[in-house]
């Protein structure tokens, strides 16, 4: 079937505006992950879902980020009042969930430009 | 904490020839997993090759293959036959094999470039 997907692919939005990004994981993937990719800091982790609970948010940067999901499917997250240092291409995954080494497939990820 | 990293942010190759990323990692953890992701400038982040720490064979898949030495904590990825399409961005990451520790963590990743 399709894999993950992911939009807007990009947004440029003003500084002090609110967004919502939204991934589509692969049907039947129970987990899914968001991530975040800068150019100072790297790939880094943001929050993970196994259905729609989050037993891992210690990688959301502060409170204006916050992330559901709703019928163990389709996620949204929200950046609350944007930075500047908010933007970065905003990585969505997802998985099969049942064991350790599955793999995380990758959405292509929305760009977001923070002016 | 487990960090990852790559000490080559660019790397370049002939086409046909073979060229080796390195990739180190940090951690206390005797069980683990190891990942290749290749990034083209499309953004979509693709499985090339995945290593359990368990096991002592190193992963092939095609043209890629791994040297896993976990004793120096090391992964590097060899690459074989370096085809245009080999271009990317690449990156390392681990992951715990403890519950409850889904996420990657990634290296800085490695520019390659590949030459006609």
């Amino acid at each position: 079937g399709a894999g993950v997907s992911q939009s807007p692919s990009n947004k440029v939005t003003e500084k002090g505006k609110d967004v919502e990004l939204r991934c589509d994981p692969i049907s039947g993937h129970t987990a899914l992950y968001w991530y975040r990719q800068s150019l100072g800091q790297g790939l880094e982790f943001l929050i993970y879902f196994q259905g729609n609970s989050a037993p891992d948010k210690s990688g959301l940067p502060s409170d204006r980020f916050s992330a559901e999901r709703t019928g163990g499917s389709v996620s949204t997250l929200t950046i609350q009042r944007t930075q500047q240092e908010d933007s970065a291409v905003y990585l969505c995954a997802s998985s099969r969930g049942q064991l350790l080494s599955d793999t995380q497939y990758f959405g292509p990820g929305t760009r977001l430009t923070v002016l | 904490a487990q960090t990852v990293t790559q000490s080559q942010p660019e790397m370049s190759v002939q086409e046909a020839e073979t060229v080796t990323l390195s990739c180190t990692y940090d951690t206390s953890e005797s069980d683990y997993y190891l990942f290749w992701y290749k990034q083209p400038p499309s953004r979509q982040m693709i499985l090339v090759i995945r290593q359990e720490a368990y096991k002592q064979q190193n992963a092939t898949e095609n043209r890629f293959s791994v040297n896993f030495q976990k004793a120096a904590k090391s992964f590097s990825l060899k690459i074989s036959d370096s085809q245009l399409g080999d271009a990317a961005m690449y990156f390392c990451a681990y992951r715990s094999a403890q519950g409850g520790s889904e996420k990657l963590v990634f290296g800085k990743g490695t520019k390659l470039t590949v030459n006609p």
